[in-house]
């Protein structure tokens, strides 16, 4: 059974701390992606990456960054989380084939910054 | 960027009834997925189309895919409790990136 595993279901942080979020998938997935999903406004594109050491910028990525180190695992990074990054995370992979772009996603991260 | 636009935004219903979610573009469709997302959860894929005309089932849900690939809809027959979720559509772009509409939030009350 494929999975896409999230560090924490529920994150409460304070102002500026740093806080990292991570996802490993075990599909051996080239594509990996981090979301943020609010209300009214969908899913959201932070970063994504297509391969390991490889990252491009998504619809929103002021306030984040990302590492891939390892091709099954994709780190979402707030260097400094401040109240507006209160949201859901989502991360995602998906295969790099156009005939096979499903997106697997992980349960999410409900983050709450205080 | 293709903009998704999704109707309604919400809908609750009783269990039996049926009914159909939208998802519109100005723009052709090279493809499209319709995923739902349970409570708690990360989105699944039901479906993909391709093709414009092209219908598809799974079980009690049909998707259908605009003859101009620039709209599709998803009817479930007799909702049930069961079917309570978000349903969002995506379509494909470059660099294996999707873009999701805002989604329909289902309820089905027993």
């Amino acid at each position: 059974d494929v999975k896409v595993t999230q560090s924490s279901r529920y994150l409460v942080k304070r102002t500026g701390e740093k806080v990292f979020l991570e996802c490993v998938q075990d599909m051996d997935h080239e594509n990996m992606f981090w979301y943020r999903q609010d209300p009214g406004l969908g899913l959201r594109l932070i970063y994504f990456s297509y391969d390991v050491k490889m990252k491009e910028k998504g619809d929103i990525p002021e306030g984040y960054s990302v590492s891939r180190e390892k091709k099954e695992r994709f780190s979402l990074i707030l260097e400094s989380a401040s109240t507006n990054q209160t949201s859901m995370y989502l991360c995602a992979s998906s295969f790099n084939d156009f005939l096979q772009d499903e997106q697997f996603f992980g349960p999410g991260t409900r983050l709450t910054v205080l | 960027t293709q903009l998704l636009e999704q109707s309604p935004q919400f809908l609750s219903i009783q269990e039996g009834e049926n009914l159909t979610v939208y998802c519109n573009s100005s723009s052709v469709f090279s493809s499209l997925q319709w995923y739902r997302q349970e409570p708690g959860e990360g989105p699944v894929l039901l479906v993909t189309v391709v093709t414009g005309g092209e219908v598809k089932k799974l079980k009690r849900l049909t998707f259908q895919f605009g003859d101009a690939r620039k709209d599709s809809s998803l009817h479930i027959t007799a909702a049930q409790p069961g079917d309570t979720g978000l349903y969002l559509c995506a379509e494909g772009g470059s660099n294996y990136k999707l873009t999701f509409g805002k989604g329909t939030l289902l309820t089905v009350n027993p």
